[in-house]
Parts: C-alpha cells; sequence; structure tokens
C-alpha cells in the first residue's frame, strides 16, 4: 500500500464551475477525513467518514459542498458553482478507529479563476 | 471546542544552534498532541505524537516535544537545526484516536546557513 492518494494533485477552473476530486485512503483504514488549507494557514476540518457514513461536518462545509464515501472506501469532494474564495488545498487523510496514525495525502490545489 | 495556538508566524535560527517552536492548545479531557510538518507544495509529514506516558517524546529527523499539563503546551525541539529542517510546521490535537485533528495556524522556521 502507497498511503493516501489524492487526484488530481491540481486543478483550475472558472468560477461557477463543479469540480470534484477523489481520495484514496489506506486500504485497511475505516476512517477518512477532509481538510482544506489556505495558503499559509492551518488545515481546517471539513468533514468525515466512518467506513461510509459521514460521521461530522464542519459549518465551513456550505451547501455547496458534498462528500461521499459510497462502499467505505474511496471518497469524493464535490464543490457546486465554485468560487475565487474555494481557492485552497483540499487535504484527505484517513486513520483507524480508535487509533493515533494519521497518514496524510499530498493534496489537491484548486485555483478558482 | 477544542484549540490550538502558535504564536510565532515565524522562527529564524542559525545552523547548528537550537530550534524551538512552540505550541498551547485546549481540549476537554485528554490531550492527544501531534506535530506535523509541510513542504512547498505537499502534504503534511507526521513527526511525532503524544498519548501517554513520558512528557518528553522522541520523533522523526531528531526532533523532540515536551508535554505540559500545567501550561498546556507542546512546544516541539529540536537540539541542532538543519537548513533542510526550513518549513512550516504545524501542532495539532485530538480527544482521541480516530478523532479529527484540529491544527493551529503553523509556524515557518527558517534555518540559515
Amino acid at each position: 500500500d502507497t498511503g493516501v492518494s489524492q487526484d488530481p494533485r491540481h486543478k483550475i477552473t472558472k468560477r461557477g464551475q463543479n469540480v470534484t476530486f477523489r481520495c484514496d485512503p489506506i486500504s485497511e483504514h475505516n476512517r477518512l477525513y477532509w481538510y482544506r488549507q489556505t495558503l499559509g494557514q492551518g488545515p481546517e476540518f471539513l468533514t468525515y467518514f466512518q467506513n461510509e457514513a459521514q460521521l461530522e461536518k464542519s459549518r465551513l462545509l456550505s451547501d455547496r459542498f458534498s462528500a461521499e464515501r459510497p462502499k467505505g472506501s474511496f471518497s469524493t469532494l464535490e464543490i457546486q458553482r465554485t468560487e475565487q474564495g474555494d481557492s485552497a488545498m483540499y487535504l484527505c487523510a484517513s486513520s483507524l478507529e480508535d487509533h493515533y496514525g494519521y497518514t496524510f495525502g499530498s493534496g489537491t490545489r484548486l485555483t478558482v479563476v | 471546542a477544542q484549540s490550538v495556538a502558535q504564536p510565532e508566524d515565524q522562527v529564524n535560527v542559525a545552523e547548528g544552534n537550537p530550534l524551538t517552536v512552540k505550541c498551547t492548545y485546549s481540549v476537554s479531557g485528554n490531550p492527544y498532541l501531534f506535530w506535523y510538518v509541510q513542504y512547498p507544495n505537499r502534504g503534511l509529514q507526521f513527526l511525532l505524537k503524544y498519548i501517554t506516558g513520558d512528557n518528553l517524546v522522541k520523533g522523526s529527523y531528531g526532533f523532540e516535544a515536551e508535554f505540559n499539563k500545567s501550561q498546556t503546551s507542546f512546544h516541539l525541539k529540536k537540539p541542532s537545526a538543519l537548513v533542510s529542517d526550513s518549513a512550516l510546521y504545524f501542532c495539532a490535537v485530538s480527544r482521541g484516536g480516530g478523532n479529527k485533528l484540529t491544527f493551529g495556524g503553523g509556524t515557518r522556521v527558517l534555518v540559515k546557513p
């Protein structure tokens, strides 16, 4: 297993378009997390899953954002009607329940023009 | 609610000198504390964590951190800094294994030759 994979690495989109990112966690990890990081800031929690269940969503996750983990393996994060303020690095991480090892992916950098 | 403060935006140190990056936290219950490092356009790399036990935790690349419950601090230290340690460092707290991480705003470390 090569760790947490995120695709794409970079995405440039026009304002108003929809974008979707994918995260493939470490295969045996049942928890998956999404974070958003703006330039020079710390990552901010967006949402997390245990298997296919979405257990918590941050108030940062507006109704334009939706995340899924349909089969408890990979996850997708969709942003509808993108705005310039959505420009950020979107990080995915995975872990085991009741475990303290969080592994992060390299992130997807979104630029909205 | 849980929070992390990193009071210094940037720390400058000469190569070979000791490096300290400060972190204070707030969390209900027992804290689970982490340090991560981030290089440009990369994801987060785990350095070390405190779960329980000895207050001095040793981690990767010669880094260590000291947990101080009375001061609610978890400062990162390295006895002799290298130019290659120049990066962005994040402190994070969790309320338990598999729970979300809350990050500080980050401290940029610049090690000068």
